[in-house]
């Protein structure tokens, strides 16, 4: 069985600083994990997914996150925050070799400040 | 390349009826994936096709369905409509050959309100 936690449903930060959402995940199988994020009235986008290569991956838009595997983490970070990335963020696990079957977190609500 | 489309953007049908959504994927994409929004349940995984046959099921009632025709376009029906239906189901498409994870991209969605 697979799952994911995340940890905040809302997170606010002020423009220009670093952003920290968490996901802790659980999975029989050796998993792949994806951020995805939702703008308002918009479809989801990909952030970036980590499939058992590099343990730090690098996203889009100047995000990264860490793969640890002995904490089951996979937490989401931006060094400085801009307005425009005030979305919805789901951190989200597959089985990993082709399976289509994404599990979803709750979702973390992102709110940037200036 | 062209994203993926979904038809119509916006529904709204009454208790009792049936509804088709469309999906159309990215070029050269064979999967095609269906997810169910709402406030309360979050994203949940409906099904997913892949050259025209239903790969993977979610736990959903036998009321919801798909298919999925040769040119990888895919519909999902929904029959005996319930006010709980009302939600944002969103159809992602991707590769989806095994022996890796390829990222799924997802459509806008289609809102459905059933009242």
């Amino acid at each position: 069985a697979q799952s994911v936690t995340q940890l905040d449903s809302h997170v606010s930060v002020s423009e220009g600083t670093p952003v920290l959402l968490r996901c802790n995940y659980s999975s029989s199988y050796s998993p792949s994990l994806f951020w995805y994020v939702q703008h308002p009235n918009k479809g989801l986008q990909l952030l970036l997914k980590y499939t058992s290569a590099a343990t730090l991956v690098k996203g889009i838009n100047g995000f990264e996150a860490e793969f640890k595997k002995s904490e089951t983490s996979f937490h989401l970070t931006k060094p400085s925050a801009h307005m425009s990335d005030a979305a919805e963020y789901f951190c989200v696990v597959s089985r990993s070799g082709g399976y289509n079957k994404l599990i979803f977190g709750a979702g973390t609500r992102l709110a940037v400040h200036p | 390349k062209a994203g993926v489309t979904q038809t119509p953007r916006y529904l709204i049908k009454t208790r009792g009826q049936q509804v088709t959504l469309s999906c159309s994927p990215i070029s050269g994409h064979r999967s095609v994936s269906w997810y169910q929004q709402t406030p309360g349940q979050g994203l949940q995984f409906l099904f997913e096709y892949f050259s025209e046959t239903q790969r993977n099921k979610g736990n959903f009632p036998g009321r919801f369905s798909g298919r999925q025709f040769s040119n990888s376009r895919s519909e999902m029906n929904v029959s005996t409509l319930e006010l709980g239906d009302s939600a944002l189901y969103l159809c992602a498409s991707s590769l989806g050959r095994t022996g890796d994870s390829y990222e799924q991209y997802f459509g806008p969605g289609t809102r459905l309100t059933v009242t």
